[in-house]
């Protein structure tokens, strides 16, 4: 079968820096995104990642390995706004997505 | 600004209803979907549609239906059919871009009274 593991929650401090990771064993691979979601509201766009390395945006970052099925999301200088869940998802051979279930990051001052 | 909207943001149902939940984009984007999201799990597929007048089912469809009339609108109707409607429902589009992304609507959450 098809899975995507990310840590249920993780604590984390304003001002710091945090690693989200996520795992994932899917039939093929034609990218991986991560989204941002505040409660009760739709899940955002922020990294695409295709090709093994690093992809850095701004303060976010995303790190790919194909070979070892992981991914991670970096954020760095962390800010309460940045409390939400973020989703990892994997395009499969078939060109769909599969979802992990979320990390829910919580900042606190 | 373009964008996707959903309404109702929230809906409450008695069991036995049928409902429909609207999802409208005015990004001139040619595949939709309809997904469901429940606590602990990732999203869940119901129903996509890469054109107009055509549309697939995704993991979880028994007991929904949708319709592709026109390219901006893709409503998905939760039938009496299914056992547990109870959820956040997200709507997307998907354009043209090289990496694929989903732009999501504010979602539609459904409670079965």
């Amino acid at each position: 079968g098809q899975n995507i593991d990310q840590p249920t929650e993780m604590t984390a401090t304003e001002g710091a820096i945090v690693q989200i990771n996520c795992t994932y064993q899917t039939s093929g691979f034609n990218g991986l995104f991560w989204y941002q979601q505040h409660a009760g509201e739709a899940p955002t766009f922020l990294s695409y990642n295709v090709l093994d390395g690093l992809e850095e945006k701004g303060r976010f970052s995303s790190f790919l390995s194909r070979s070892k099925g992981y991914s991670y999301l970096l954020l760095k200088e962390l800010q309460m706004k940045d409390s939400a869940s973020y989703l990892c998802a994997v395009k499969d051979s078939n060109y769909q997505l599969i979802w992990g279930a979320g990390t829910k990051l919580i900042i606190k001052p | 600004d373009g964008g996707i909207t959903q309404s109702p943001k929230y809906l409450f149902r008695k069991e036995g209803q049928n409902v429909t939940l609207s999802c409208e984009q005015n990004l001139n984007h040619d595949a939709m979907y309809w997904y469901r999201q429940d606590p602990g799990q990732g999203l869940r597929l119901i129903y996509y549609s890469q054109i107009v007048n055509d549309f697939q089912k995704g993991d979880i469809a028994e007991g929904y239906s949708v319709s592709r009339e026109k390219k901006e609108s893709f409503p998905l109707t939760v039938t009496s059919a299914q056992k547990n409607p109870t959820a956040f429902y997200l709507c997307a589009s998907k354009g043209m871009l090289v990496t694929g992304e989903l732009f999501f609507g504010e979602g539609s959450r459904l409670t079965v009274l």
